[in-house]
């Protein structure tokens, strides 16, 4: 049974970085898919972050590009991300999951508050 | 950038009602349109993708219709464990948009 889980500070300071992890379990990332982090703020809809390929191919939503890096780490089977200069508009819960197309298998959420 | 818009935005109906939820996209997606199911506190549910094929598991009182531009989510019967909020999807290239949602409770 595939399963994916989110980890990562709950809080963060305005003005430093968000990262945030996904260990993959179940599965190899190294043997296909792509995967994904979506993040929704409070009370709001989704927003698509961005998506890696298990060949490391990267997608960034453009609104997000200058500030999001994604990667993975198939000797330890897991995708990380990285946001930049974080402001209170990135407090959200973020959820990584895998896209044989859609998104089919989500991870639980991370809520992650930028304040100081 | 293509932008996907969803109606109505929310909806109250009974028991047992038909529900039909339309999301369009700004240009033309072919079929790579995806439904999502999110109930309260949790993270979303795949239902359908490519446009019209049902997930495991899914109930088949769930279906999806369209192509190109044009795409609907229809509930045959609504259910009580159907109150949700419902986003559709596109993922024939990034960026992989969702629409704003619509939010299905019972009358």
């Amino acid at each position: 049974q595939v399963q994916l889980q989110e980890s990562g500070p709950g809080l963060v300071q305005p003005s430093e970085t968000l990262s945030l992890t996904c260990t993959v379990s179940g599965y190899s990332i190294s043997s296909g898919y792509y995967w994904g982090w979506i993040r929704q703020p409070p009370g709001k809809g989704l927003e698509w972050i961005g998506s890696i390929y298990h060949s490391g191919s990267t997608y960034y939503n453009p609104s997000l590009k200058s500030r999001v890096t994604i990667s993975i780490d198939t000797s330890k089977n897991r995708i990380s991300l990285k946001l930049t200069s974080v402001t209170a508009a990135d407090t959200a819960l973020y959820s990584c999951a895998r896209g044989p197309d859609a998104f089919d298998i989500w991870g639980q959420g991370t809520m992650v508050t930028v304040s100081s | 950038d293509i932008q996907m818009t969803q109606s109505p935005s929310s909806l109250s109906a009974s028991v047992g009602d038909r529900v039909t939820i339309t999301c369009r996209a700004s240009q033309d997606i072919s079929n790579f349109l995806a439904w999502y199911q999110q109930k309260p506190g949790k993270v979303p549910k795949l239902l359908i993708y490519a446009a019209s094929t049902l997930q495991s598991g899914v109930p088949s009182r769930f279906s999806g219709s369209g192509s190109g531009t044009d795409f609907t989510l229809t509930i045959s019967s609504l259910q009580p464990e159907d109150v949700a909020t419902y986003y559709c999807q596109k993922y024939n290239s990034a960026p992989f948009t969702f629409g704003p949602g619509t939010k299905v409770d019972i009358k």
